[in-house]
């Protein structure tokens, strides 16, 4: 049971452009979202975070968005460049004394020069 | 410089040995965690300690076993019970409670032959 689904595998954006990576999720009880960055054979950093209070955040060229009612967020990256070109995960959790964190199954951007 | 280190990055063993993987934090973080990525899939949590001398089963925890002796270290065991042991683990850390960014260690690659 997928509870964090991210539909795309893949996706390419010529530099300069945004990127817009998406995710959706089904469990009701998530109350805050995070994307995560992974670039081969190292271990995910932490990218931006939303709590579900919010409907946007914004870190640079960074923002996530996130519609509680249709239970999605989306991760925007304006503008793309190069060194964006990782896989991106989404992650969300519920409260409660323990943070388990549930994550998606990544998108592989690619950014193209 | 504190973050998390894990050794080695490669591991190889033959079929039917127990082998273990090292995740050492000096952040000072109470909780701390193991996933394991395969290919196409997100991250998934093997095991989980929010404090030393205790330790929780997370979505695919057998065929594997951990101990938390000391609040910097979480030792990770694949033993010759898991089915399919060659995967991307990684460990991570983060304190337990009002903080969801979990840190991410470099992960290591084990292949098992």
């Amino acid at each position: 049971d997928q509870q964090v689904k991210q539909n795309s595998p893949s996706l390419s954006v010529q530099e300069g452009r945004i990127s817009i990576l998406n995710c959706d999720y089904t469990n009701s009880m998530f109350d805050y979202f995070l994307w995560y960055k992974k670039y081969p054979a190292e271990g995910p950093t932490f990218l931006i975070s939303i709590s579900s209070i919010k409907d946007k955040n914004e870190d640079g060229r960074f923002t996530v968005f996130l519609n509680k009612s249709a239970k999605h967020l989306s991760l925007h990256i304006v503008p793309s460049q190069p060194g964006d070109s990782a896989v991106y995960f989404c992650a969300a959790t519920a409260p409660g004394g323990y943070q388990k964190v549930t994550f998606g199954t990544g998108t592989k951007l690619q950014v193209i020069p | 410089d504190g973050g998390i280190t894990q050794s080695p990055k490669y591991l190889f063993r033959k079929e039917g040995q127990n082998v273990t993987l090292s995740c050492e934090q000096n952040l000072n973080h109470d909780a701390m965690y193991w996933y394991r990525q395969d290919p196409g899939q997100g991250l998934r949590l093997i095991y989980y300690s929010q404090i030393v001398n205790d330790f929780q089963k997370g979505d695919i925890a057998e065929g594997y076993s951990v101990s938390r002796e000391k609040k910097e270290s979480f030792p990770l065991t694949v033993t010759s019970a898991q089915k399919n042991p060659t995967a991307f683990y990684l460990c991570a850390s983060s304190m337990p409670i009002g903080d969801n960014e979990q840190f991410f260690g470099p992960g290591t690659r084990l292949t098992v032959l």
